[in-house]
């Protein structure tokens, strides 16, 4: 059981809008913990989308974007392409547990 | 460029210890700290640890307190996991990350090491 909530699975169809949802509570998000979002393609190791709750590194494109409110934060995905299939994974700071925490990943199957 | 190079694939028997190393490059490695992530077959990632690569300082995941060490040498960029007393539970990939501090995002990844513990 990971201490971040995302749902297992999300689909979508070439060209379609997806989000992704990742649930905390008030010792890392709720706490103010900035949230980060990472993509795993098969066989690799993951890579950072959103760092800072919104922010994109260089070379990641304006189709992913991250907001955050309250105990939760979002990833979004517009004009989705074959190449988006893989696991995301958000990540935060829990101050009762003192350490990060992740979310258990959600698979993003585009149709 | 920003590189993480991870020592290869180990296979070891239950109740021995494993040392992952994480050779860095391409920055100051004693300006950003070196977390530990590790993944078994098929889940998430796990968080292990950090360490400050500026003065050793280390912030362990409870879960893993008491079998963890995490060292870092500034003379050869190189940042090591050492993991004692394994069990099949312990059959992951091994990844180490870059992290400016603890709670903060990890923005060069190594390419993992494969661990399988198994008698």
């Amino acid at each position: 059981q990971s201490v971040l909530t995302q749902p297992p699975s999300v689909s979508g169809a070439p060209g379609q809008r997806i989000s992704i949802s990742c649930t905390g509570n008030s010792s890392n998000i709720g706490a103010g913990y900035a949230v980060h979002w990472y993509q795993q393609l098969p066989g690799t190791a993951p890579k950072v989308l959103i760092h800072g709750n919104t922010n994109r590194p260089s070379g990641v494109p304006e189709r992913f974007s991250g907001s955050k409110s309250g105990t939760s934060a979002s990833l979004a995905i517009t004009g989705l392409q074959a190449e988006d299939e893989a696991d995301y994974y958000c990540q935060s700071y829990d101050s009762s547990l003192s350490g990060v925490v992740f979310g258990g990943g959600t698979k993003l199957t585009v149709l | 460029q920003v590189q993480l190079v991870q020592s290869g694939v180990d296979v070891k028997k239950p109740g021995a210890s494993v040392k992952v190393s994480c050779k860095a490059s391409g920055y100051v490695f004693s300006s950003f700290g070196i977390t530990w992530v590790r993944q078994a077959p098929g889940q998430g990632l796990e968080w292990m640890g950090w360490i400050s690569a500026h003065n050793g300082n280390t912030n362990y995941a409870q879960k893993l307190q008491g079998r963890v060490t995490m060292t870092a040498d500034t003379y050869t960029s190189t940042a090591y996991m050492e993991l004692r007393s394994l069990t099949s539970d312990d059959t992951a990939i091994y990844y180490c990350a870059r992290a400016l501090v603890v709670a903060d995002w990890f923005d060069a990844w190594g390419q993992g090491t494969p661990v399988t513990v198994s008698s």
